[in-house]
C-alpha cells in the first residue's frame, strides 16, 4: 500500500537557522514526490517535486529536498529559516503506475525571531 | 498554469441537509481530479479521484459521493450531511504526465 510519513507534527527553529522537515514514503516502484505548503485557511501552494534524475531538488522560496531511495526518504530542508515561512508543510507521494496521490498529516514549522 | 476554481467558499448546513460542492478547473484539459478532505488544520485525506468524465474512485467508504459530467468540472455531493463531515474541503488537479498539481482555496463546510 501506497503511504506518506511526517514523523514531526511541529519543527521549531530560530530564524537564520537551517531547518529540516522530514518525510518518508511507502511505494512500489520508484515514486513521484512533492512539497506543499499551506498558510491558515489557504489551498495548498507547490514548493518542488521529485519525478526523476538529481536527487536535490531545488525549489520556491529557497527550499530544496534531497530523494534518497536506500532510506525512502524526501527530507524539505532550507539553509537560513525566515519567520515568513511559518507554516504547515505537506509531502506528498504517487507510485508511477496509479493515479492515487496521497500526502502526509503535515508537519507544522514555527520560525522564531 | 492551471486554476481551479471550488465553490461556495463557505457552507453552513443543517444535519440531514443535502449537499453539493463544486469544483472546476481552467487552463488544461483531461485532468486527474481530486477531492481530499482536511480536518482541524492538519492531515489531508484523498475522498474521491477521477482520471475521466464519469470515472470515480472511492477511497473511504463514508456519506458523500462524487460525480465528473465534464471534463473540468468535478462535484462532491451527500444526500444527507452528518456532523463528521464537518471539515475543509480541497479540489486539486493535475495533468497526466505529473506535472505539478493544483488546488483550490478550499470550500470549509460546517454542519451543525
Amino acid at each position: 500500500a501506497q503511504s506518506v510519513a511526517q514523523p514531526e507534527d511541529q519543527v521549531n527553529v530560530a530564524e537564520g537557522n537551517p531547518l529540516t522537515v522530514k518525510c518518508t514514503y511507502s511505494v512500489s516502484g520508484n515514486p513521484y514526490l512533492f512539497w506543499y505548503v499551506q498558510y491558515p485557511n489557504r489551498g495548498l501552494q507547490f514548493l518542488l517535486k521529485y519525478i526523476t534524475g538529481d536527487n536535490l531538488v531545488k525549489g520556491s522560496y529557497g527550499f530544496e529536498a534531497e530523494f534518497n531511495k536506500s532510506q525512502t526518504s524526501f527530507h524539505l530542508k532550507k539553509p537560513s529559516a525566515l519567520v515568513s515561512d511559518s507554516a504547515l508543510y505537506f509531502c506528498a507521494v504517487r507510485g508511477r503506475a496509479t493515479d492515487k496521490l496521497i500526502f502526509g498529516t503535515g508537519t507544522r514549522l514555527q520560525v522564531f525571531p | 498554469s492551471q486554476t481551479i476554481h471550488q465553490w461556495p467558499a463557505t457552507l453552513v448546513q443543517p444535519v440531514g441537509s443535502p449537499l453539493s460542492l463544486e469544483c472546476t478547473v481552467e487552463g488544461t484539459s483531461n485532468p486527474n481530479l481530486y477531492w481530499y478532505r482536511q480536518a482541524a488544520g492538519r492531515g489531508l485525506q484523498l475522498l474521491f479521484y477521477s482520471v475521466g468524465i464519469g470515472q470515480i474512485s472511492s477511497e473511504v467508504p463514508q456519506n458523500l459521493s462524487a460525480s465528473r459530467p465534464q471534463d473540468r468540472q468535478f462535484i462532491l455531493s451527500s444526500k444527507k450531511l452528518l456532523l463528521s463531515d464537518s471539515g475543509f474541503y480541497l479540489c486539486a488537479s493535475v495533468r497526466g504526465g505529473w506535472d505539478t498539481i493544483y488546488f483550490g482555496e478550499g470550500s470549509w463546510l460546517t454542519v451543525v
